[in-house]
């Protein structure tokens, strides 16, 4: 029972540099997130999935673009990374129904940008 | 501006001792109220919820109370174990698909 895979786990970039975090879920679940965790403020929503095909934008999209081509599959990308991308990224996924969203997370990646 | 707020860093609790974690919100119009828990090189795990409509949840060691005229919430573990040791986050989901959480409060509970 694997949930949410994230990889890689940890990555150390240049700025300027690009890159893409993989994000899988083998639950079915038709909702996918993507946060970030910065110190002293919580995970903050990046881009958000509520099926295949389809992407939003969060409270902190700049800077990063998403891709839903498979169900299973959630990716975040960083064109040219800065500094200020330094963090660790979380991966969530939920199931559609319900009143209350139940979110199943990833280990994250922990990303350093120099 | 933070509309999840919880303002405890940290916190140390003796094993066997009860431990609350307090969480305050500024729109009353928030639906829904979860508590996560997150072990360290690990993602948040869900431990408890409760709805706008009750005032109280119940599972187990855990305990959540809404408290709807101050915006604030509690998550009371009774009685409180070493394994408890972890970062508690406090989430509001608001509708949509949209869930903010809280900065989350370390909990050390010491055998």
């Amino acid at each position: 029972n694997a949930g949410v895979t994230q990889t890689p786990k940890f990555r150390v970039l240049k700025t300027g540099q690009s890159m893409t975090l993989l994000c899988a879920q083998d639950m079915n679940h038709e909702y996918m997130y993507w946060y970030r965790q910065d110190p002293g403020m919580g995970l903050r929503l990046i881009h958000y999935s509520v099926g295949e095909g389809t992407t939003a934008k969060g409270e902190v999209p700049d800077g990063y673009n998403v891709s839903r081509l498979k169900k299973q599959n959630f990716l975040l990308g960083l064109e040219s990374a800065a500094p200020s991308q330094t963090s660790v990224y979380f991966c969530a996924s939920s199931y559609s129904g319900g009143l209350i969203p139940r979110y199943t997370f990833g280990s994250g990646t922990r990303l350093t940008v120099v | 501006d933070q509309q999840v707020k919880q303002n405890s860093p940290s916190l140390s609790v003796q094993e066997g001792r009860i431990s609350i974690l307090n969480c305050d919100y500024t729109n009353s119009m928030f639906d829904y109220f979860l508590w996560y828990k997150k072990y360290p090189a690990e993602g948040p795990t869900f431990l408890i919820s409760i709805s706008s409509i009750k005032d109280k949840n119940e599972d187990g060691r855990f305990t959540v109370f809404l408290n709807k005229s101050a915006k604030h919430l509690s998550l009371h573990i009774v009685p409180s174990q070493p394994g408890d040791s972890a970062v508690y986050f406090c989430a509001v989901h608001t509708g949509g698909f949209k869930t903010i959480f809280g900065a989350g409060t370390r909990l050390f509970v010491k055998a």
